[in-house]
C-alpha cells in the first residue's frame, strides 16, 4: 500500500530565507507526482505536477525535484516571503491508478516570519 | 470567476441527520473528483466521474455516502444518517482529460456532525 510522508510537519524560517520541504513515497510505481498549497479553511492550489519520467519542474521561486527510484521529492522555495505560508502538501497518482486517485502526504505547515 | 465552487461553505447538522452537498466545476471540465480531508491529514480520494459516468470509488465511501453527476455538469454528495465521525472538509476537484492531469480544487464544505 503506497504511503506519503512529508517531513517537517512544521518550519518556521526567517522572511528571505531559502528551505527545502521534503516528501517520500513508499512504492516506487508512480505515475507522476504534485505539490499543492493549502491555505488555511481553503482548497487546494496545484503547484508543481513531474511526471515519473520526469527529474525537475520549475515555476518562479519554486523547484520541485524527483527521485523515483529511492521514493523522494524535494520542494524548494527560493527567497522565501511571509505570502508563502501555508500548508504544502504531496500527493502521488500511483502508478495504474486513476488520474484522480492521489495519495497525499499530511502536508508541511510553513510560516515565513516578515 | 469559472474555479471550482462548492455550496454550502460550513454545514453543521445533527447525528443522524441527511446532508448534501454541491460542486460546480470549471465549466469545460469533464473530470469531476471528491475529498475528504481530516484536522492535520490530507485529503482521501473518495469518488471520480468522467461526464456524468462515476467510474471510481473508494472503500471510505460506505453505503451511507451517494454522488451523483446528472447531465455531466455540476455534482452532488449526499450523506444519509450523518454520525460524527463524518465530521471533515468535502473538498471538489475538476480537471480536463488530457489536459495535463492537473486538478482544480474548491474551497471545500465544512461539515460539523453534533
Amino acid at each position: 500500500k503506497q504511503e506519503v510522508t512529508q517531513i517537517p510537519a512544521a518550519l518556521s524560517v526567517p522572511e528571505g530565507e531559502n528551505l527545502v520541504l521534503n516528501c517520500s513515497f513508499t512504492d516506487s510505481a508512480i505515475y507522476n507526482l504534485q505539490w499543492f498549497r493549502q491555505d488555511p479553511g481553503k482548497g487546494l492550489t496545484s503547484l508543481l505536477l513531474i511526471q515519473s519520467s520526469q527529474r525537475e519542474q520549475t515555476s518562479g521561486r519554486l523547484n520541485a525535484s524527483l527521485d523515483k527510484s529511492s521514493g523522494r521529492s524535494t520542494l524548494y522555495i527560493a527567497a522565501s516571503q511571509p505570502g508563502d505560508s501555508a500548508t504544502y502538501l504531496c500527493a502521488v497518482r500511483p502508478q495504474g491508478g486513476s488520474q484522480g486517485n492521489l495519495i497525499f502526504g499530511k502536508g508541511t505547515k510553513l510560516s515565513v516570519k516578515p | 470567476d469559472t474555479g471550482v465552487s462548492q455550496d454550502p461553505r460550513h454545514k453543521i447538522t445533527k447525528r443522524g441527520q441527511n446532508v448534501t452537498f454541491r460542486c460546480d466545476p470549471i465549466s469545460e471540465h469533464n473530470r469531476l473528483y471528491w475529498y475528504r480531508q481530516t484536522l492535520g491529514q490530507g485529503p482521501e480520494f473518495l469518488t471520480y466521474f468522467q461526464n456524468e459516468a462515476q467510474l471510481e470509488k473508494s472503500r471510505l465511501l460506505s453505503d451511507r455516502f451517494s454522488a451523483e453527476r446528472p447531465k455531466g455538469s455540476f455534482s452532488t454528495l449526499e450523506i444519509q444518517r450523518t454520525e460524527q465521525g463524518d465530521s471533515a472538509m468535502y473538498l471538489c476537484a475538476s480537471s480536463l482529460a488530457g489536459g495535463g492531469e492537473k486538478l482544480f480544487f474548491g474551497s471545500g464544505t465544512q461539515l460539523s456532525v453534533l
